[in-house]
């Protein structure tokens, strides 16, 4: 069975550095590029970053770039999202998917989301 | 504000036809496949449609999609009231080098 699975979330206050991890299973994790794509209380579905199959190119959405920096250790079949000097704008739930460079195929599967909630 | 323009809200009786569009830009879906994703209340977004108007396996042909120029549409007839949920579509946004999304449509099936 395709899984993803994130964890890492939690409380974390202003400026402050968190790290998402998202454990794939059940596909070749090394040729398929990831994302995570977060979802603030109430909103709509926010792209945040994605990377390449091989991590050679990575993406990330201007509201989060110097940042955050996404990464991947394909031998270990894990995306991981380093999240630092944090903001209250940044409380979502935060999804991994896969695929999600460039349109072909969407992002087929998605995990269950872990939160991340930024405040003092 | 989001890339992608979604109506908010959409309502149809069970049974009946709802048609939810997504609009764009020539960067955006001008250029690129659209998807579209179904979250039901308090669950992760789920694949619906891809490229265009491809289903994934398991996605009933109740549900279709479709593009012209700069816009798209997903289309879902027979409703049930188990279609309640929220859709998105997103696709790539070849100027930005970014994955963009509507800002989702919630479906009521009254």
């Amino acid at each position: 069975e395709v899984q993803l699975l994130e964890s890492g979330g939690g409380l974390e206050q202003p400026g402050g550095s968190l790290r998402l991890s998202c454990a794939a299973s059940g596909f070749t994790f090394s040729i398929y590029a990831m994302s995570w794509v977060r979802q603030a209380p109430g909103k709509g579905l926010q792209w945040v970053s994605a990377i390449s199959g091989s991590g050679a190119s990575t993406y990330y959405a201007d509201s989060v770039k110097g940042r955050f920096t996404i990464s991947r250790d394909n031998s270990m079949n894990t995306l991981y999202l380093q999240m630092n000097s944090l903001r209250a704008e940044d409380t979502a739930v935060y999804y991994c998917a896969k695929g999600g460079v460039g349109a072909t195929g969407g992002m087929d599967v998605w995990g269950q989301g872990t939160t991340v909630t930024v405040s003092s | 504000q989001s890339v992608l323009t979604q109506p908010p809200s959409v309502s149809a009786a069970p049974g009946q036809k709802v048609t939810i569009s997504c609009s764009g830009s020539t960067s955006t879906i001008g250029n690129n496949y659209v998807s579209w994703y179904q979250q039901l209340p308090g669950t992760a977004p789920k694949l619906l449609i891809y490229d265009n108007n491809k289903r994934p396996s398991g996605i009933p042909d109740r549900f279709s999609g479709s593009k012209s120029g700069t816009s798209a549409t997903l289309g879902i007839t027979g409703l049930q009231t188990g279609d309640e949920a929220d859709y998105h579509c997103g696709t790539w946004d070849s100027s930005l080098s970014a994955w963009v999304f509507g800002g989702g449509t919630k479906l009521t099936v009254l």
